[in-house]
């Protein structure tokens, strides 16, 4: 598509629901990441995928987070057991080729809100 | 592993007047890149200029320069005549190139532009 597309793009849940947040990245990017924006705060990463495969999840701040990507295209983002510290806003962004830089810049969704009630 | 930090919570600066918002990084690795992304109130990160390492000049895009100060470990963002439009929060990241590809970012800076 033209952007990085994210739904829903707002999501309100109950404590202790799992919830699943969905990224399509511009065509033909390879590589695309995830993070979370809490209120007023910076971006956090959270994991990285080149093609299908995630080098690095290293961001991902518990065993209740979990993403997978298929056909090297389409994103999941999985949150199990909901907490109220997981209200933020999930950002995805998508990149061209496997080195960041200048001519290979990230490029980002209007991100998912999601408020854990 | 690579970190930034951005100073400035918040800045204001007087329509058609130059600001320089801050940023410092701090990595042992030689070969990495910095970035600047600005987000509106609508929430979009928009991709402002970038430098890499080993760039001799100053990047410059538009009313956008960094300057970058190796030395110092230091990448900071001159706006030249601000705009109304330029009120956002502003990013300074960074990424390792050779390692991990992922983009760390700095807390941000909340700029106010005024009329």
């Amino acid at each position: 598509g033209a952007g990085v597309s994210q739904s829903p793009s707002n999501k309100v849940t109950e404590k202790g629901k799992d919830v699943e947040l969905r990224c399509d990245p511009i065509s033909g990017h390879t590589a695309l990441y995830w993070y979370r924006q809490s209120l007023g705060q910076g971006l956090e990463f959270l994991i990285y995928f080149q093609g299908n495969s995630a080098p690095d999840k290293s961001g991902l701040p518990s065993d209740r987070f979990s993403a997978e990507r298929t056909g090297g295209s389409v994103s999941t983002l999985t949150i199990q057991r909901t907490q109220q510290e997981d209200s933020a806003v999930y950002l995805c962004a998508s990149s061209l080729g496997r080195r960041v830089s200048g001519a290979n810049v990230l490029t980002f969704g209007a991100g998912s809100r999601l408020t854990v009630l | 592993a690579q970190k930034i930090t951005q100073t400035q919570p918040g800045m204001f600066v007087q329509e058609k007047e130059a600001v320089t918002l801050d940023c410092t990084y701090d990595t042992s690795d030689p070969s990495y890149g910095l970035f600047w992304y600005k987000q509106p109130s609508s929430g979009e990160m928009i991709f402002l200029i970038y430098q890499g390492s080993y760039d001799q000049q100053n990047a410059t895009e538009g009313r956008y320069s960094l300057n970058f100060q190796k030395a110092r470990k230091s990448a900071n963002l001159v706006i030249s005549a601000s705009q109304l439009g330029d009120s956002a929060m502003y990013f300074c990241a960074m990424v390792l190139q050779g390692g991990s590809e992922k983009l760390v970012f700095g807390k941000g800076t909340k700029l106010t532009v005024n009329p």
